[in-house]
């Protein structure tokens, strides 16, 4: 089946320092989601993404729809120790219409240095 | 408070005791879903329900079972856990297709 590919697996950074992360799939997605799970919680929607080329702000993270339709990006600026966790892509995958399925990444795991 | 709400936290069962999870969301939503997260592996989708009475299988539907009798309502089954059942688990649901699922805080599950 269609699979999400996020990259890197993990993250140490210093705080105060910028965030880069992807996602890629060999299929064509028609909206991409971006979660963060804080430690013991589910995860909790940021941002999401309608269209090819798409860039949305969430105070300091910013994700793109990629224009190939196959990836999408999330950054995060001037890190803060509370941005630590794990951070999912997801979309419905291609032919699931108006059903339930949506798929997730295996995620990025942030850890933020003060 | 708009929540979804799931029972119980934490769970130790031996192998082969029926167990169910239960599962209420308070938004009035259309579809709901069961999700278990494994490290390395992300979260993968167990079932889904579009509506009352309409389930469907995920990627990982083998050893559960889901019913949607009421709208705001979808319990999680394991008629005979096994410890490869061992993980967490979250309850999901959202209004439509287009926004994201809004999840439960999870269930910590062991089977021994």
């Amino acid at each position: 089946g269609q699979q999400l590919n996020q990259s890197p697996q993990s993250m140490f950074i210093q705080e105060g320092e910028d965030v880069s992360m992807n996602c890629t799939s060999s299929s064509i997605f028609n909206t991409w989601l971006w979660y963060k799970q804080d430690p013991g919680e589910g995860p909790v929607l940021l941002i999401a993404l309608y269209k090819a080329g798409e860039l949305t702000s969430n105070g300091r993270l910013t994700a793109q729809f990629g224009i190939t339709r196959k990836d999408s990006f999330l950054n995060i600026s001037a890190s803060i120790p509370s941005d630590v966790g794990i951070y999912f892509c997801a979309g419905p995958p291609r032919g699931s219409g108006n059903t339930g399925k949506l798929i997730f990444g295996q995620g990025t795991t942030l850890q933020v240095k003060p | 408070e708009a929540q979804v709400t799931q029972n119980p936290r934490y769970l130790i069962t031996v192998t082969g005791k029926k167990l169910t999870v239960t599962c209420s969301q308070n938004m009035n939503h259309e579809y709901m879903s069961w999700y278990r997260q494994d490290p390395g592996l992300g979260l993968r989708q167990i079932y889904y329900s579009m509506n009352v009475e309409v389930t469907d299988k995920g990627d990982v539907p083998e050893g559960y079972k889901v019913s949607r009798k009421e709208k705001r309502n979808f319990p999680l089954i394991l008629e005979s856990p096994s410890p490869n059942q061992t993980s967490l688990y979250f309850c999901a649901s959202r209004r439509d297709p287009l926004y994201g699922y809004t999840f439960g805080s999870g269930t910590r599950l062991t089977v021994v």
